[in-house]
């Protein structure tokens, strides 16, 4: 069974709108973490936010939020007032357990083109 | 060192050669990872190291495939036997953890793009 699901393969947004990346996943798991990077043409993945499965509050850094609704196995990213530089991949992970390695299993991504 | 240095950057080879990749991680981290990301997909976890120890290997390691880390610092992955199916960029990271379960995030690098010909 697919553990992260990105239904959306590609996005477009105005720039300094407001745009919403979908994240849905599947664990049986208690302890989890959830994991956003950013993946630009020049290939290296770029770590945006993270949210633990106990965590109480919703993520935030700086411009990304992350949208946590356990109960519906959510973790959507939101990134506010868009900016050109922001146009690449995006992938939610997941990581199982309480082990505190980076095995990671990923979704397969969404392209993001922020229009002037 | 600003990051996690990956060489080369891109490999062209033909089917049935051996090729090898090259991580330095950042300096100080302690572990090491390899995905494998192919086109239009997320990366996929191939194997990694705690030092020098290689604590874990995906099921997608095949024999073909070894990966060694021989002093804790840099790591080097060798695909032997390269076929069609290898092609896909081979991305390293790297991170510190210690012994109270302290750690950084992940750090990775601009992976090696291998096309087998």
């Amino acid at each position: 069974a697919q553990k992260i699901t990105q239904t959306q393969p590609g996005m477009f947004v105005q720039e300094k709108e407001a745009v919403t990346l979908d994240c849905t996943y599947d664990t049986s798991d208690p302890s989890y973490g959830l994991f956003w990077y950013k993946q630009p043409s020049s290939g290296e993945m770029i770590f945006l936010i993270y949210q633990g499965s106990y965590d109480q509050q919703n993520a935030t850094e700086g411009r990304y939020s992350l949208n946590f609704q356990k109960a519906r196995k959510s973790a959507n990213l939101v990134i506010s007032a868009s900016q050109l530089g922001d146009s690449a991949m995006y992938f939610c992970a997941m990581r199982e357990g309480t082990d505190s390695s980076y095995k990671l299993i990923f979704g397969s991504g969404t392209r993001l083109l922020v229009r002037p | 060192d600003t990051g996690v240095s990956q060489d080369p950057r891109h490999k062209i080879t033909k089917r049935g050669q051996n090729v090898t990749f090259r991580c330095d991680p950042i300096s100080e981290h302690n572990r090491l990872y390899w995905y494998r990301q192919t086109l239009g997909q997320g990366p996929e976890f191939l194997t990694y190291f705690q030092n020098e120890a290689q604590l874990e290997k995906s099921r997608l390691l095949s024999d073909r495939f070894s990966a060694e880390r021989p002093k804790g610092s840099f790591s080097t992955l060798e695909i032997q036997r390269t076929e069609q199916g290898d092609s896909a960029m081979y991305l390293c990271a790297s991170s510190f953890h210690d012994l109270r379960g302290a750690r950084t995030e992940a750090f990775f690098g601009q992976g090696t793009r291998l096309t087998v010909v």
